[in-house]
């Protein structure tokens, strides 16, 4: 099946420093791409949707300047958590849709463990 | 109310055993479903889709009852393997297509037991 890379897969850092995560497609284009947390024992949570070529849609609650996101590329997607503080700390795992699939499915990428200290 | 719910678990099941288990969507007019499992720390994976009355996959069969807007998991002759958690996923329907914005349950967790 398509391949979903994420880097880095974990990450501790300092509270007020801000952190990039990398979401890959690795053998298919995706225009688009999404960005998820996971809070333990909790659902994931769409964050936003990733368009290539133009700006994130945010969903209802999630600052977009606090998570920005960039799609510069049909193959990249990357998600900086700015000013990162302890309520961050979440697994955040992004998704690829396969443009040209039959069905278009979303694979997921392995995911990345924030912790803020 | 929650767009898809879940029971939590764990369901506890020994090895060889069937285990079920539903999810409830709150709105009638959703048409794809779809099971994803994942592992703990892992990503998700898709199990199986559902687009009719139901599909079977080998072990796995998942049946839809639109009345009573739930889908079902079943899984028999349990591996030890197949301990997981089991998510619930229904695409939003403010997109026009089935992969679009998907909606998470919180997930069903199944331990299989030797």
């Amino acid at each position: 099946g398509a391949v979903v890379s994420q880097h880095p897969s974990r990450v501790i850092c300092k509270s007020g420093t801000s952190v990039k995560i990398e979401c890959r497609s690795l053998d298919f284009q995706a225009t688009t791409m999404f960005w998820y947390r996971q809070f333990p024992k909790k659902s994931l949570m769409l964050m936003a949707t990733s368009n290539e070529g133009s700006k994130a849609t945010y969903e209802q609650g999630v600052e977009k300047d606090k998570f920005l996101i960039n799609h510069a590329s049909l193959t990249l997607s990357t998600l900086t958590v700015t000013s990162a503080h302890p309520e961050d700390s979440s697994f955040y795992i992004c998704s690829a849709r396969d443009s040209w699939g039959s069905p278009p499915e979303q694979f997921f990428g392995p995911g990345t463990r924030l912790t803020v200290l | 109310r929650k767009e898809v719910e879940q029971d939590p678990g764990p369901f506890n099941v020994p090895e060889g055993a069937t285990v079920a288990f539903n999810c409830t969507y709150s709105n009638s007019a959703s048409q794809s479903f779809f099971w994803y499992r994942q592992d703990c720390r892992k990503e998700p994976k898709l199990l199986m889709s559902v687009y009719s009355s139901g599909n079977e996959d080998g072990r796995f069969t998942a049946q839809l009852n639109r009345a009573s807007q739930y889908i079902s998991l079943l899984i028999r002759d349990s591996k030890l393997s197949d301990s997981a958690t089991y998510l619930c996923v229904v695409p939003s329907l403010m997109t026009t297509d089935s992969w679009g914005k998907l909606q998470f349950g919180a997930g069903t967790q199944v331990v299989v037991t030797p």
